[in-house]
């Protein structure tokens, strides 16, 4: 069966500090993956998403995430966060009609 | 904003009782989905619609239904609450076609709460 996987539930950071949150999926087709953000209260906005091309994709508010074939994963970069990065972050992947949400991992960034 | 609505944005019900929520896509699409979100569960796929016809089946329980009217716009139906039901209902829609076909936007929730 398809699924995806978060490897942090919770990450706590510093003002300028890196961001890396992994995510892994489990399918052999093709993909398309998404990264999605809900700030405290609000629904999920797309951050990024990847359908082809340049496994380097960039997004929204300085974020962008690596596609690794390879490695089935679509991990999210930040260089340097900032206290309004606060946020569950989602990854999901799009394989045929479903598109399968990760568990979420919530960010909480320290002023 | 979006672009999809929802409504009602919160409801509290008891339990045994039916609701319908109600979900409006961005204007074009055809594609309507529904989630629930809860604290132990996280963000749950239930069930998608693209122009009127049922086209993936997720975690829905049986107790639930859903339809894709005319209009495009669809309801998603809670029947024989539970206390376990309380959540947020999140609607999203997808383009028509083309290469963000699968992109999905989502509604701002309707918060369920079940006493």
């Amino acid at each position: 069966a398809q699924s995806v996987s978060q490897h942090n539930h919770h990450v706590i950071l510093s003002e300028a500090a890196s961001l890396e949150l992994g995510c892994n999926y489990s399918y052999g087709g093709t993909v398309n993956l998404f990264w999605y953000v809900q700030y405290p209260g609000q629904h999920l906005q797309l951050l990024l998403k990847y359908f082809s091309g340049d496994p380097l994709v960039k997004g929204i508010k300085g974020f962008e995430a690596e596609f690794i074939k390879s490695k089935f994963s679509f991990n999210l970069r930040k260089p340097s966060v900032q206290w309004s990065d606060t946020a569950e972050y989602f990854c999901a992947v799009n394989a045929g009609f479903k598109t399968i949400f990760g568990a979420g991992t919530r960010l909480f960034v320290k002023a | 904003d979006s672009g999809v609505t929802q409504t009602p944005k919160h409801l509290i019900t008891a339990t045994g009782q039916r609701v319908t929520l109600r979900c409006s896509p961005r204007s074009g699409d055809l594609s309507v989905y529904w989630y629930q979100q809860s604290l132990d569960q996280g963000l749950q796929f239930l069930i998608q619609y693209y122009n009127g016809e049922e086209r993936a089946k997720g975690n829905i329980l049986e107790r639930f239904s859903a339809q894709q009217f005319p209009d495009l716009h669809s309801e998603l139906n809670l029947s024989s609450l539970e206390l376990g039901d309380s959540a947020l209902y999140f609607c999203a829609s997808s383009p028509r076609s083309g290469v963000s076909y699968n992109e999905q936007f989502f509604g701002p929730g309707t918060r369920l709460t079940v006493l």
